[in-house]
């Protein structure tokens, strides 16, 4: 059983167009995350969610939403796509806490052309 | 600002010793963690150190030094599937995780 699943693992898609990843962890964790990894392999942290309130919004383009219809799962939705949002999109969950260890979904690789 | 430095890349023989060392300038410290990810998948956790200190875990062990801002983890026996990048993430005094660009480590037999 995966822990945290994303979809779709690949995306590739043309300027302008809006897509959407979604990730589900099966963990019971209370707090889940986006983070962007460029290709420089910096991981950028989006959003976090806990217990369905965003407590960090970094300082992302307001094209990207996040979206917890329950703890469970948090989607990524992207409006109006830019060439420099290509990147893998990663999700990950956590109990939280200051030793929480993060748990990574496999992954979206988005392209924009 | 909040800075984390490692490597880019090292490059060991199998079999051998490897130690990766990060700095870090954080507002605060409430841990520090690696994570090892392979290529084009996802990190995954390896060792947690919030005090100084030595923590062992098999053939990998991380080092601290908090009064240094220090890192270093050590990978002992070196085996082809060790090549990988390894991140260095450090918890400020917000909780908000800060992570390094990563080192990759190609192991040569």
């Amino acid at each position: 059983d995966t822990a945290v699943s994303q979809t779709p693992k690949y995306l590739v898609t043309q300027m302008g167009n809006d897509k959407s990843i979604k990730c589900e962890q099966n963990l019971g964790h209370d707090t889940m995350y986006w983070y962007k990894q460029d290709s420089k392999k910096f991981l950028k942290i989006m959003f976090s969610y806990n217990n369905k309130e965003l407590i960090i919004n970094e300082t992302v383009p307001n094209r990207f939403s996040p979206k917890s219809p329950d703890k469970a799962h948090l989607n990524l939705h992207i409006n109006s796509l830019e060439l420099g949002d290509s990147a893998v999109y990663f999700c990950a969950s956590t109990t939280g806490g200051d030793t929480g260890e993060l748990f990574f979904g496999e992954g979206s690789r988005l392209t924009v052309l | 600002g909040q800075n984390i430095d490692q490597p880019t890349e090292m490059t060991a023989t199998e079999g051998a010793i490897v130690q990766i060392n990060c700095t870090y300038q954080t507002s605060g410290f409430n841990g520090l963690f690696w994570y090892q990810q392979h290529a084009g998948e996802a990190p995954t956790f390896l060792s947690y150190n919030v005090l100084d200190g030595l923590e062992e875990k098999g053939r990998f062990s991380s080092f601290l030094s908090r009064s240094k801002g220090y890192s270093y983890l050590l990978l002992k026996e070196l085996q082809m599937k060790d090549s990988a990048s390894y991140l260095c993430a450090v918890t400020d005094s917000n909780y908000q995780l800060i992570w390094g660009a990563g080192t990759k480590l190609i192991i040569k037999p």
